[in-house]
């Protein structure tokens, strides 16, 4: 069974930054792209970043370059995003997702707030 | 960026309804398209690939078409587990985008 358990997220101060880990399991992770995808409270879903395979290729969305970077591990069948300069617009649950185009399995998701 | 523009916001419906959600890209993206069902509290089920390929598990009440610009998601008997929202996504290029969402709820 594909699982993915995201950890890291709190409440941080604007300017502030976070790092968000996703542990995988149950399915060759090296094997896939990987994402993340999030979701402010009460609104809709945004895509954010994703990785390759082998870490070669990443992509952002226009509103997290420069601040977020997407990496992973694949010894330790992680995924990680570095989140610096945080702004409160970036308040949301962020998901760790399987997939590069479509993306097929979901973590539970982890809560990000940011306000002083 | 491709905007994805889902119709309608809100959809009040009964058991045992036929359903169609229509989302539109303000480009082509061939049929890079992908559909997902959210309930509230919870995270995203994938239900579509392709625009209109069934991920494994899915039941058949479940379709999707269309190409180019305009998609459209059906359920063809709404069952009690179907009141959820449901986003559509392009993965034609970067970044992907998803729709605003469709929030079906019981008439």
């Amino acid at each position: 069974e594909v699982q993915l358990v995201e950890s890291g997220g709190g409440l941080v101060q604007p300017g502030g930054s976070l790092r968000l880990s996703c542990v995988a399991s149950g399915f060759t992770f090296s094997g896939y792209w990987m994402s993340w995808v999030r979701q402010p409270p009460g609104k809709g879903l945004e895509w954010v970043a994703n990785i390759k395979e082998d870490g070669s290729e990443k992509y952002y969305v226009d509103s997290v370059k420069g601040r977020f970077t997407i990496s992973r591990d694949n010894a330790k069948n992680s995924l990680y995003l570095q989140m610096n300069s945080l702004r409160p617009e970036d308040t949301a649950v962020y998901y760790c997702v399987r997939g590069e185009g479509w993306v097929d399995h979901w973590g539970q998701g982890t809560l990000v707030t940011v306000s002083s | 960026d491709i905007q994805m523009t889902q119709s309608p916001s809100t959809l009040s419906a009964s058991v045992g309804d036929r359903v169609t959600i229509t989302c539109r890209a303000s480009q082509s993206i061939s049929n890079w398209l992908a559909w997902y069902q959210q309930e509230p509290g919870k995270a995203p089920k994938f239900l579509i690939y392709r625009a209109s390929s069934l991920q494994s598990g899915v039941p058949s009440r479940f379709s999707g078409s269309g190409s180019g610009t305009e998609f459209t998601l059906t359920i063809s008997s709404l069952q009690p587990d179907d009141f959820a929202t449901y986003y559509c996504l392009q993965y034609n290029s970067y970044p992907r985008t998803f729709g605003q969402g469709t929030k079906v709820e019981i008439k």
